[in-house]
């Protein structure tokens, strides 16, 4: 069965760097998503991408945040200067149309640790 | 804005208990409905959707969930657990208004003695 992989599954990383999370989706799968989940609490909605753009953000998901899809397997979530607050587990998933019954198939995460 | 709410957050079972989980949600729209397992160390794992129709859903693993609008609520239910369904259980709620974004329930731990 097809699944979304993430790498890497744990980045440490100091406050103020840049990181970069990938995903890659199910290959038939057009609509991306990233989610994060915070120690304790409840898993959060950030972005969606669909066509090469952003369809729909978060209040989260503000300037420091930016996704591309930079060829045809890859999606990646860029953090320009992560903060303390930043650490979370973030979930990649996919999904065909949503509105015709396509749920969403997510990854394994990757924990990221800002210290 | 849309809100999920899972009211038990740890729950003890035997093996061979029954199973039921609450989960309703703050939305008079159309919505389209999730429940997802992480067993311990794995990933979120889709185990039934409602999206229209029969609002009695049936899952992988003997689960099953039912749609009841007039209550806001789509509660997960198993006859007879087995000590492998140990897993963290979350709800999801899409609501149509609401593009794509899913959004979760707090999650309820569940333990299964074997």
């Amino acid at each position: 069965e097809p699944e979304v992989t993430q790498t890497p599954s744990h980045q440490v990383t100091q406050m103020g760097q840049e990181v970069i999370l990938r995903c890659v989706p199910i290959s038939n799968h057009l609509y991306f998503y990233w989610y994060r989940q915070i120690l304790g609490q409840k898993v959060e909605f950030l972005v969606s991408f669909y066509n090469n753009e952003i369809s729909e953000k978060s209040e989260i998901f503000d300037d420091q945040f930016s996704v591309e899809r930079p060829d045809g397997s890859n999606f990646t979530l860029k953090i320009r200067s992560t903060k303390l607050e930043d650490s979370a587990m973030y979930f990649c998933a996919s999904s065909e149309d949503p509105q015709i019954a396509g749920a969403q198939y997510f990854g394994p995460g990757t924990r990221l640790l800002v210290l | 804005a849309q809100s999920v709410s899972q009211h038990n957050h740890h729950v003890i079972l035997s093996e061979a208990a029954s199973l039921e989980l609450g989960c309703n949600y703050s939305y008079g729209g159309t919505v389209n409905l999730f429940w997802y397992v992480q067993y311990p160390g794995q990933h979120l794992q889709l185990l039934l959707k409602y999206f229209s129709g029969d609002p009695l859903v049936k899952g992988i693993k003997g689960f099953e969930a039912e749609f009841i609008k007039s209550k806001f609520s789509f509660n997960l239910r198993k006859p007879s657990v087995q000590w492998s369904d140990t897993a963290e259980y979350f709800c999801a709620v899409n609501a149509n208004n609401a593009g794509n974004m899913l959004t979760f329930g707090g999650g309820t731990r569940l333990m299964v003695k074997p």
